[in-house]
């Protein structure tokens, strides 16, 4: 069974802090996804990473993408309160037809 | 990127009656949309996946005759929600994946559903 698991769950921090979320799974998944959504709102995509190893960065955002294509992680510098949403991972189901599986979502507060 | 709509972003109805949640592809075609119900604070969750011409699939604990999807055409799936009761209050999400972009899926705003 496919499952992501999303640490840590709720963080809040102040602004100028830096953090990281993790996004762990024992299945190895073809790409993995990130995506920001703030209340009342979708979720917007942040980035996709393909690569094993894969680094990418938004501004102060930097994702990376495990070797085994099992794990990612996303690293916010100098966080600042606009920063502030739950941040979800997500990844391919096998075989799927564009169906995605879902970490648990990290709730993110960066208090100014 | 691409955009999908989402109609209408608020409705709260007496319990009982039915409910309409429109999710449009405005500048792609999505043979595939996606449903998701969503509790605070909590990710998502997947209740079925739209089909253009042909019957939804619905996860596992879905009732599909409450939850009625119907996905017309290649940019409108609906999802009604039929006889709501209070514990049907929840914030529903649409979503369509643009092919060719590694699964990535673009969402609508939401719909939050109050069922008085």
């Amino acid at each position: 069974t496919q499952l992501l698991e999303q640490s840590p769950q709720f963080l809040s921090i102040q602004e100028g802090e830096n953090l990281t979320v993790y996004c762990n799974s024992s299945s190895v998944f073809s790409s993995l996804q990130w995506y920001r959504q703030e209340p009342g709102e979708g979720p917007v995509l942040l980035v996709t990473v393909v690569t094993g190893g894969e680094v990418k960065k938004l501004k102060r955002l930097t994702f990376q993408f495990g070797d085994a294509r099992k794990d990612s992680s996303l690293h916010i510098t100098a966080a600042q309160p606009g920063d502030t949403g739950l941040y979800l991972c997500a990844g391919p189901f096998l075989d799927s037809n564009y169906q995605l599986i879902w970490g648990a979502g990290t709730k993110l507060i960066i208090k100014p | 990127g691409a955009v999908v709509s989402q109609h209408p972003s608020r409705v709260i109805c007496k319990s009982g009656t039915s409910v309409k949640i429109e999710c449009r592809s405005l500048d792609f075609q999505a043979t595939t949309m996606f449903w998701y119900r969503q509790f605070p604070k909590q990710s998502l969750m997947l209740m079925a996946t739209s089909n253009e011409g042909s019957k939804a699939t619905y996860e596992q604990g879905v009732e599909k005759d409450k939850f009625l999807i119907n996905h017309a055409s290649l940019t409108l799936s609906t999802l009604t929600v039929t006889s709501a009761h209070p514990e049907d209050s929840s914030f529903y999400i649409c979503s369509a994946p643009q092919y060719g972009s590694s699964y990535e899926q673009y969402f609508g705003p939401g719909t939050r559903l109050t069922v008085t």
